[in-house]
């Protein structure tokens, strides 16, 4: 299976901030790669796909970038909205893993 | 745009079959646009993939559950289902159907809670 680790794991920051959120695959994915981002007690929404595709409707201020075994996710600017716990997922080969979740706070 | 819903018991006893629906609607589960797949998230901890099935029946299975799952395609109710069996308390978890399109989980279920509780 494809390890995938998340760095940091938690994360405060401020309404404005620039965030970026680190995944790593234990060998190269290419660019299969994908982010969620979830709020609690609702479904994981997509945000970014192949790497660094943004999916409709997703704000400008969500970035990906990455390809091989190292990926980030950035938040340009962040919003009161994006409090909530983001996920790394590969779908490079089967079994489709996740990263742990990064869960970012208000400070 | 495709709206997909989990439906069956919050409760389970150890040792019996978890049974799990997923409604489609917006679209064809028969279309080969889409994969349809089961994940889960146990209280407070991350996501995990149960499997996944092909618009044409073709299954894929989490190594991990393997042995304990099957999932299924009811073309004529534009259903899919997920039975696992033998549980245990480490089963309980929030049970989300997804539809893939290009390799990404684009669409998803509410999710819905399962206990496996005496």
């Amino acid at each position: 299976d494809i390890q995938m680790t998340q760095s940091p794991s938690s994360l405060s920051a401020s309404v404005g901030d620039r965030v970026t959120i680190t995944c790593r695959a234990s060998q190269s994915i290419s660019s299969y790669l994908n982010w969620y981002q979830q709020k609690p007690g609702k479904a994981p929404k997509l945000l970014i796909y192949a790497a660094s595709s943004l999916q409709s409707g997703v704000p400008p201020r969500f970035s990906g970038s990455g390809s091989g075994a190292d990926f980030t996710l950035t938040i340009s600017s962040l919003q009161p909205e994006d409090f909530a716990t983001y996920y790394c997922q590969q779908s490079n080969s089967l079994p489709i893993t996740f990263g742990q979740g990064t869960r970012l706070e208000i400070k | 745009q495709l709206q997909l819903q989990e439906s069956g018991p919050g409760l389970v006893k150890p040792s019996e079959t978890l049974s799990l629906t997923c409604t489609v609607s917006g679209g064809s589960i028969s279309s080969n646009n889409y994969y349809w797949g089961w994940l889960r998230q146990p209280p407070g901890k991350g996501l995990e993939w149960v499997g996944s099935i092909s618009y044409s029946g073709d299954t894929y299975y989490s190594p991990s559950l393997k042995s304990r799952v099957t999932i299924s395609l009811d073309t004529s109710k534009n259903q899919f289902s997920l039975k696992l069996s033998s549980v245990t308390a480490a089963d309980t978890a929030v049970y989300f159907c997804a539809a893939y399109a290009r390799r990404s989980l684009d669409y998803w279920g509410l999710g819905t809670l399962v206990t496996v509780s005496s």
